[in-house]
């Protein structure tokens, strides 16, 4: 089975700075997709960025960019230029090209200090 | 707008009642999910469906059941609420894989407590 491993529950950064969260997930397969999403306090999970396994260019979404190393199975986003209303729980999430189910990992609690 | 809608954000109920959460989208999804939120834990799936009277296990189904009579509606059934099931549950729908750009569409979550 898969799974998504976030290994820091909790950063913070200043305002205006830049912060990367990691991600690494397990799986045998070559052909899947990999996600971002924030979860704000009001609780509504917005997607933040998607990533597609076979494409080898890095996404990005304004200033949201991954980090994709396929090999290392290591999926890291960066945010930079970090605002208040980035204050979120982040998920990474995996999900195989073949299923339906997207796998998701602990969360990481990001603060933003002003 | 897309739209997944939670009928209720906060529940509280009593050890041994049976509870129904809502879950309806309005996109058309064949899709549609039940996840249990808990800290440290991330999100665990307990059913989906993909298409109407259809349904899946997930990693932690014991305890729920699903129904799914109409493809905009999914509903997550506990038969007897225990205090374990204390938890925030997350209904979200998405197209079918293969689907160009397909993604998760969340609802806002229903933070249900048993006591």
């Amino acid at each position: 089975a898969q799974t998504v491993t976030q290994s820091q529950p909790e950063m913070s950064v200043q305002e205006a700075e830049t912060v990367t969260l990691s991600c690494t997930y397990d799986t045998s397969e070559s052909d899947y997709y990999l996600f971002w999403y924030k979860q704000p306090p009001s609780r509504q999970m917005i997607l933040v960025i998607r990533q597609e396994a076979y494409k080898q260019q890095n996404a990005t979404e304004n200033r949201f960019s991954v980090n994709f190393q396929k090999a290392a199975k290591s999926f890291s986003l960066k945010i930079s230029d970090s605002q208040l209303g980035d204050a979120a729980m982040y998920f990474c999430a995996y999900r195989s090209a073949r299923g339906q189910n997207f796998v998701f990992g602990p969360g990481t609690r990001l603060s933003v200090l002003p | 707008d897309v739209k997944v809608t939670q009928s209720s954000r906060y529940l509280v109920k009593r050890t041994g009642e049976k509870v129904f959460l809502e879950c309806v989208q309005d996109m058309d999804h064949e899709n549609m999910f039940w996840y249990r939120q808990d800290p440290g834990l991330g999100l665990r799936l307990i059913y989906f469906s993909y298409d109407v009277k259809m349904k899946e296990k997930g990693d932690i189904p014991e305890g729920y059941s699903v129904s799914r009579e109409k493809k905009e509606r999914f509903s997550l059934i506990l038969e007897s609420a225990s205090t374990n099931q204390t938890s925030m549950y997350l209904c979200a729908s998405s197209l079918p894989q293969g689907v160009a750009n397909e993604k998760l569409f969340f609802g806002s979550g229903t933070q249900l407590s048993v006591l």
